[in-house]
């Protein structure tokens, strides 16, 4: 099973900071790299699928890169509306792995 | 718009069978174009990939899970079940059904129910 590891596994940032979260593969997982955010008591919503595609709807604000094991999700300018845990997700090969996931907070 | 809700029976005895049912609506259930998941997420924990499958054709499976394991698409019905059998207190958690999509390189989950609640419990 290919293992999903992320850091921090919690941060708090102001309204307005550049927030980075990465999320990191046991094995090369070329693109196949989803990330979530979930708010408390609600499901996933997804944020970026493919490593860096947004889908319709999610703010540009939020942005992904990476590849093979190494992944980044940013957040250019953090918005009071961002707190969560956010996930991210590989699927390139069964069983399609959750990292443990970044608590976001807003101070 | 789709939309996916959950249903099932909120508390489990152990070594029973869970059944679970998510209901699609906005849209079709019998379509190869995308596929169809559940995943589970015990409290105050993260998120398991239990299985995804299509409406028809070869499921896969977390291999942690698969023997106790059954999917099923009831395509009159536009709903996908989940049976897990042999509960133990291990398997509380938020079940979540979801639209996956695996088309080119592409292979997300873009669309989730609002989840529900499983207690094993005596």
């Amino acid at each position: 099973d290919i293992q999903m590891t992320q850091s921090p596994s919690s941060l708090s940032a102001s309204v307005g900071d550049r927030v980075t979260i990465t999320c990191r593969a046991s094995q090369t997982i070329n693109s196949y790299l989803n990330w979530y955010q979930q708010k408390p008591g609600k499901a996933p919503k997804l944020l970026i699928y493919t490593t860096s595609s947004l889908p319709s709807g999610v703010p540009s604000r939020f942005s992904g890169s990476g590849s093979g094991t190494d992944f980044t999700l940013t957040i250019s300018s953090l918005q009071p509306e961002d707190f969560g845990a956010f996930y991210c997700q590989q699927t390139y090969s069964t069983p399609f792995t959750f990292g443990p996931g970044t608590k976001v907070d807003i101070k | 718009q789709l939309q996916l809700q959950e249903s099932g029976p909120g508390l489990v005895k152990p070594s029973e069978t869970l059944s679970l049912t998510c209901t699609v609506s906005g849209d079709s259930i019998n379509t190869n174009t995308y596929y169809w998941a559940w995943i589970r997420q015990p409290p105050g924990k993260g998120l398991e990939w239990i299985a995804t499958f299509p409406y028809s054709g070869s499921a896969y499976y977390n291999s942690s899970l698969k023997s106790r394991v059954t999917i099923s698409v009831d395509t009159s019905k536009t709903q996908f079940s989940l049976k897990l059998s042999s509960i133990t207190a291990a398997d509380t958690a938020v079940y979540y059904c979801a639209r996956q999509w695996l088309v080119d390189y592409h292979n997300f989950m873009d669309v989730w129910g609002q989840g529900t609640t499983v207690t094993v419990s005596s």
